[in-house]
């Protein structure tokens, strides 16, 4: 599935480092999407972006601090990090289209450690 | 948006129909029912999607009740890459886009 990717895939990091991920979708769809799945915890969505407005921010701690230049790219900028941020990140997008199946499409993820 | 709850853990055989249920008591009138299926360190994979009565893909198929309370994905003829989570999900679909809380899901394994 190349429909969207996500960069790096693997990613260690200090506490005290700034890093961002990237996420890119070639599917022409409109909204785009940041999780955040933990080790054995639910998917946990952080925000959206519907036509490159942020319309949802989950109670995300302010060192996470995204960025959607346009309607195919969305950035996650990572500074400060705790070790408990340690997990998986995954990005999405879907077809705004107002018309059903509403299904979102995800990139493979970046496994991000924080030492 | 409304809870769901499904079982923790499903066992299977290769070759069996497994049909998964899950309950969303407080579903509202203007959500869609979702099924992903998501394997180790990899993004969820949409399976199917329905509002009432049954849809069928090439994939599964999900029956869904009058009332609309619980769904059953259906999945037949298991192999043994069907080994992964299952999540239900349920969510409004007036944005424009579904706003998707995932719950804890069905870890599927599925035997020789």
């Amino acid at each position: 599935e190349t429909g969207v990717t996500q960069t790096p895939r693997h990613l260690v990091m200090g506490m005290t480092n700034k890093k961002s991920l990237k996420c890119e979708q070639h599917l022409g769809h409109n909204a785009m999407y940041w999780y955040k799945q933990s080790a054995k915890k639910p998917l946990e969505l952080m925000f959206v972006y519907n036509f490159k407005e942020q319309t949802e921010n989950n109670s995300v701690p302010s060192r996470f601090s995204p960025e959607c230049p346009n309607s195919s790219h969305l950035f996650l900028h990572l500074h400060t990090l705790q070790p408990e941020d340690s997990a998986l990140y995954l990005c999405a997008s879907s077809q705004e289209s107002g018309r059903a199946p509403y299904e979102q499409y995800f990139g493979p993820g970046t496994r991000l450690t924080v030492t | 948006l409304a809870k769901t709850t499904q079982p923790i853990s499903m066992d299977s055989y290769e070759g069996q129909e497994v049909n998964i249920t899950c309950s969303h008591n407080n579903i509202a009138t203007n959500d869609y029912i979702t099924w992903y299926q998501q394997f180790p360190s990899q993004g969820p994979r949409f399976i199917i999607q329905g509002y009432k009565t049954k849809v069928t893909n090439e994939v599964a198929s999900l029956f869904i009740p009058a009332d609309r309370k619980s769904s059953t994905l259906s999945l037949p003829r298991v192999s043994l890459s069907d080994t992964a989570v299952y999540y239900c999900l349920v969510g409004d679909i007036h944005t424009g886009f579904q706003k998707l809380v995932f719950g804890t899901g069905t870890r599927l394994l599925v035997s020789p």
